[in-house]
């Protein structure tokens, strides 16, 4: 069956600007995730969502961050003001529950680049 | 703190070596899980094994295999006859029994010389 899928690839923006970041998780996946990867380190978790709901936001940096997930399936990642230390590859992945158990299936990523 | 810690950075074996990458995690947790994902130059993580706190027991699959030590905290991965495939990023993650989320090591770029 289809994966994570992500989109756009690549997005190239200049600082100051607003950015929307897609993610489709595997069908019948409730629970969804953000991590951000920057160069040479692992992923860094941003934000879960089980369901329509933001379980958790701790990792989010600030408030120029900010996810939906308004019908529980698709979420969108929205970056405010984009600084150039926001490059970074943004992955989304998906879990079938939630569970801490469940593994998490990533995207191919966003690779996000401000100039 | 460092929760997963992936103490080699980069790594080069020559094809058909054995190679072990190291993995060291940290939680006050009674239950947890072990992950390690592959990510390859095409840059998605692809999943290769998960292991509970209460299974001890060591694995195999084919070529690779994971030997998890509660007593000294570490998780290891092992690839025999490593081949030229074999080259990506390998990361170690730790998912706690209280929470959701993945903590990442920083993972161990190999690379396996032809």
């Amino acid at each position: 069956g289809a994966g994570v899928s992500q989109t756009p690839s690549n997005k190239v923006t200049e600082k100051g600007k607003y950015v929307e970041l897609r993610c489709d998780p595997i069908s019948g996946h409730t629970a969804l995730y953000w991590y951000r990867q920057s160069l040479g380190q692992g992923p860094e978790f941003l934000i879960y969502f089980q369901g329509t709901g933001a379980a958790d936001d701790s990792g989010l940096p600030n408030d120029r961050f900010f996810a939906v997930r308004p019908e529980g399936s698709v979420s969108t990642l929205k970056i405010q003001r984009t600084e150039r230390g926001d490059s970074a590859v943004y992955l989304c992945a998906s879990s079938l529950w939630g569970l801490a158990t469940d593994t998490q299936y990533f995207g191919p990523g966003t690779r996000l680049t401000v100039l | 703190a460092q929760k997963v810690t992936q103490a080699q950075t980069e790594i080069s074996v020559v094809e058909k070596e054995d190679v072990t990458l190291d993995c060291v995690y940290e939680t006050r947790d009674t239950t947890y899980y072990l992950f390690w994902y592959k990510q390859p130059p095409s840059g998605e993580l692809v999943f290769l094994i998960r292991r509970n706190s209460f299974d001890e027991q060591n694995e195999i699959s084919g070529r690779y295999s994971w030997n998890f030590q509660k007593s000294t905290s570490s998780f290891n991965f092992t690839i025999t006859a490593s081949q030229v495939v074999d080259s990506a990023v390998y990361f170690c993650a730790l998912s706690e029994g209280t929470g959701n989320q993945f903590y990442f090591g920083t993972g161990t770029s190999l690379t396996v010389i032809p």
